[in-house]
């Protein structure tokens, strides 16, 4: 069983909409949850990061952590074409090791 | 510019011939991490370094080696490539506080293995 399980989509919306990501891990002795954007033919940043239940708010970016059911999810809201882009989950325990989901595609139509 | 850099950008090689991607960052930061990539089975870490001569396995370790002899590089070593070693390869660095720090990640090199 993967550490981490990501729908890859692809998911197409239109401009202003509002995306939900989600993720499934399966390990609950994990403590920090990340979630990174990776455009085309870059590497991956840190978006939101999170390491306890519920939600965290950073702009138009929701992260949300459900621990009791090992789920994960960020929502955006006016979704943007230049949020079209790869998001990826994370997890870590230490902060050392990290475990990556597959990632979802995500297309914002203008 | 605080940044990671990796070289080559592209390489084409053959089974066997050894090969070294090298990672460069000029943040000072104590942690270093190389990770592949690969449809359909995402990101995984390889191996990471908490700081000069400390190494540590990742999910993903055979067939790589590393080395960390200088805080600024993180060499990522491939001693007899094998085709399943064509991938997407990212170096990336941090501070050591936590994963509250982003990891700044490489352009990536795209290895291909004939």
């Amino acid at each position: 069983q993967k550490e981490v399980e990501q729908d890859p989509g692809p998911l197409s919306v239109p401009e202003g909409a509002i995306v939900s990501l989600n993720c499934t891990y399966s390990n609950s002795a994990f403590q920090y949850f990340m979630w990174y954007r990776q455009y085309s033919r870059k590497g991956p940043e840190l978006l939101m990061y999170t390491y306890s239940s519920g939600n965290k708010e950073d702009g138009r970016f929701t992260a949300q952590v459900d621990k009791s059911s090992k789920y994960i999810s960020l929502f955006i809201r006016d979704s943007q074409p230049s949020d079209s882009a790869t998001y990826l989950c994370a997890k870590s325990n230490t902060g050392n090791q990290f475990y990556f989901g597959t990632g979802t595609s995500l297309t914002v139509i203008p | 510019e605080a940044q990671v850099t990796q070289n080559p950008r592209y390489l084409i090689t053959v089974t066997g011939k050894k090969l070294t991607v090298t990672c460069s960052q000029n943040m000072n930061h104590e942690y270093m991490s190389w990770y592949r990539q690969d449809p359909g089975l995402g990101l995984r870490q390889i191996y990471y370094s908490m700081n000069v001569e400390v190494t540590d396995k990742g999910d993903v370790p055979e067939g790589y080696k590393v080395s960390r002899k200088e805080k600024r590089n993180f060499p990522l070593i491939l001693e007899s490539p094998s085709p399943n070693q064509t991938s997407l390869y990212f170096c990336a660095s941090r501070t050591p506080s936590g994963p509250r720090d982003t990891q700044y990640f490489g352009p990536g090199t795209r290895l291909t293995v004939l």
